[in-house]
């Protein structure tokens, strides 16, 4: 079946440092990928959707500079979360939708454990 | 504008007892429904699926799903239920595959032994 692959699972660095979370679509590919942050004990919150070769769609209150997004091919797209504080530290998800195949679901990565110190 | 809603947010039945996870939807078009399952630490894996074929849905580990129009629903059910079913599981609706999920805020199932 579809595989997404996030990398890494878990980040532990200090604040100001900025971190780079990379989603790869193994065997399809995602002309859409979406970022989600998940707090403790809390739903997925969208922050953005990407989609290969144009600028990312960020939802209202997500700071665009702040969390970078980057999709140059259809298996790859990357969240960089820059000078990165105590309060960006959260569990951040990607999923990636099969091409133009409308009935297909998303399929999720195993999520990336962000603390900042 | 579409939204779930997920009834209850933590659900304890007893190993082999049935499990049913409310969810309702709000959609003004057809919607695209799924159940997700969420293991501590890891991301979201699908459940089941529904895209407007059959209204009963079947999907992994034995669970199942029924889309009723008239009741905006699709409460997720598994006959007997497992220890290995304890998880969190999400109600999504989206538009289309491409389209942006939108999830319910979840609900934490717990078997007892």
């Amino acid at each position: 079946g579809a595989v997404v692959s996030q990398h890494p699972s878990r980040v532990i660095c200090k604040s100001g440092t900025s971190v780079k979370i990379e989603c790869r679509s193994l065997d399809f590919q995602a002309t859409t990928m979406f970022w989600y942050r998940q707090f403790p004990k809390k739903s997925l919150m969208l922050m953005a959707t990407s989609n290969e070769g144009s600028k990312a769609t960020y939802e209202q209150g997500v700071e665009k500079d702040k969390f970078l997004i980057n999709h140059a091919s259809l298996t790859l797209s990357t969240l960089t979360v820059t000078s990165a504080h105590p309060e960006d530290s959260s569990f951040y998800i990607c999923s990636a939708a099969p091409g133009q195949i409308v009935n297909q679901p998303q399929h999720f990565g195993d999520g990336t454990r962000l603390s900042i110190l | 504008a579409q939204s779930v809603t997920q009834l209850g947010s933590h659900v304890s039945v007893s190993e082999g007892a049935l499990v049913l996870l409310r969810c309702n939807y709000s959609s003004s078009v057809p919607p695209y429904l799924f159940w997700y399952v969420q293991y501590p630490n890891q991301g979201l894996q699908l459940l089941l699926k529904y895209t407007s074929a059959a209204t009963l849905v079947k999907g992994i580990n034995g669970f199942e799903a029924e889309f009723k129009k008239s009741e905006t629903s699709f409460h997720l059910t598994k006959p007997s239920a497992h220890m290995s079913d304890a998880a969190e599981y999400f109600c999504a609706v989206t538009r289309g595959g491409n389209e942006k999920l939108t999830f319910g805020t979840g609900t934490r199932l717990t078997i007892i032994p």
